[in-house]
């Protein structure tokens, strides 16, 4: 079954560290591959997106994410975290059709001053 | 400003009352979703739309009910039958234009009691 998952449920760096999130995801082909992030009681914001091309992916905020075929990840990157990063993380694919979008259970970023 | 705009935001309910929650997009988008989501298991698909007059049921479609009479509506009632109706219930859509990305409304919180 297609999957994605998220290892890490909480993670807290120090503001000014840099962030890895990762996500491994299980599909037949290589997925569609978006980061979505949540504050409390909103709605999801897409921070980026791989379809094809290169594996290293810009995003808004500050964040990146490299995906790497070998590995079935697809994880994202901060050089260095602010305070109002945090929130919670969610990691998604899509099948080419994307007509249905599978989620990790979230990462929640907790980042101390 | 175009979006997807849910409503209403905090919805209470007795037991075993139907509830609708409304969403409409002025994206001009064909594809829309709604999702549930609760602590620690992420976002789960419910049912979605990839054209007027026509749905899916997702993954968790028991006692829920859905309606795509027009391309920007697509109002979900959740029903006496859903056995725990309380959650966060989050609305999408996508867009072809851009890779198949899908972006969310804010939100509406359901409690039952």
């Amino acid at each position: 079954a297609q999957s994605v998952t998220q290892p890490d449920i909480h993670i807290t760096v120090s503001e000014g560290a840099s962030l890895e999130l990762r996500c491994n995801y299980s599909y037949g082909a290589t997925p569609y591959l978006f980061w979505y992030v949540q504050s409390p009681g909103q709605g999801l914001q897409l921070l980026l997106k791989y379809f094809s091309g290169d594996t290293l992916v810009q995003g808004i905020k500050g964040f990146e994410a490299e995906f790497k075929r070998s590995q079935s990840s697809f994880n994202l990157r901060k050089p260095s975290v602010h305070w109002s990063d945090a929130a919670e993380y969610f990691c998604a694919a899509a099948t080419g059709g994307g007509n249905k979008l599978t989620f990790g259970t979230g990462t929640q970023l907790k980042v101390e001053l | 400003d175009g979006g997807i705009t849910q409503s209403p935001k905090y919805l209470f309910r007795k037991e075993g009352q139907n509830v609708t929650l409304s969403c409409e997009q002025n994206l001009n988008h064909d594809a829309m979703y709604w999702y549930r989501q609760d602590p620690g298991q992420g976002l789960r698909l419910i049912y979605y739309s990839q054209i007027v007059n026509d749905f899916q049921k997702g993954d968790i479609a028991e006692g829920y009910s859905v309606s795509r009479e027009k391309k920007e509506s697509f109002p979900l009632t959740v029903t006496s039958a859903q056995k725990n109706p309380t959650a966060f219930y989050l609305c999408a859509s996508r867009d072809r234009t851009s890779g198949n990305t899908i972006y969310f409304g804010e939100g509406s919180w359901l409690t039952v009691v």
